[in-house]
């Protein structure tokens, strides 16, 4: 089945102990981004990917890390998480980078105390 | 700038009423994908629709109607006969062509009472 998929789902952490939620998509697709939703503000994207070894900043980047060495992975990496990284995350990959619609994944709760 | 406004925070319905969720966006682009996304209590987005501005005409799905008009910069959301199920929050999303930016409104929660 095609998918993007996300692990953990739900996290609870504390101020400052590195994290990493991984992301994985089995659909060969080369982009991949990572967004943050949060209460009255929608989505918002922290990072993309237009493919291996290629990432750039999105709106809110300031606290996290990427990377991309294989094309199925896109892991997000909270090197000193704090409480206003408390947020819903989204993986979404779309097989190109231009006009292609993005799929998204089941998401993950991290509350950072 | 893109910017997308869901000017609705809630609304309430009760079930089999009409409920249209409204859409507005800017951008200084030609052309862009609009979309709406579905998102249940469970949390997972759904992908509604996406429509490209090239494209003005109405879309029907079921129960769901899409009304596109680029002179007013709207993509408003119809759904017919609401249902329980419909409950959800639903976003509208504005996307860029050369590099998939993709921009959302803040969302429109919607409840349907039984």
């Amino acid at each position: 089945e095609a998918q993007v998929t996300q692990n953990p789902r739900y996290l609870i952490t504390v101020t400052g102990k590195k994290l990493t939620v991984t992301c994985s998509q089995n659909m060969n697709h080369e982009y991949m981004s990572w967004y943050r939703q949060d209460p009255g503000l929608g989505l918002r994207q922290i990072y993309y990917s237009m493919n291996v070894e290629v990432t750039d900043k999105g709106d809110v980047p300031e606290g996290y890390k990427v990377s991309r060495k294989e094309k199925r992975n896109f892991p997000l990496i909270l090197e000193s998480p704090s409480p206003n990284q408390t947020s819903l995350y989204f993986c979404a990959s779309s097989p190109r980078a231009r006009q292609e619609t993005q799929y998204f994944g089941p998401g993950t709760r991290l509350l950072v105390l | 700038a893109q910017k997308v406004t869901q000017a609705q925070t809630e609304i309430s319905v009760v079930e089999k009423e009409d409920v249209t969720l409204d859409c507005v966006y800017e951008t200084r682009d030609t052309t862009y994908y609009l979309f709406w996304y579905k998102q249940p209590p469970s949390g997972e987005l759904v992908f509604l629709i996406r429509r490209n501005s090239f494209d003005e005409q109405n879309e029907i799905s079921g129960r769901y109607s899409w009304n596109f008009q680029k002179s007013t910069s709207s993509f408003n959301f119809t759904i017919t006969a609401s249902q329980v199920v419909d409950s959800a929050v639903y976003f509208c999303a504005l996307q860029r062509l050369n590099n998939n930016d993709m921009r959302f409104g803040a969302g429109t929660r919607l409840t349907v009472k039984p």
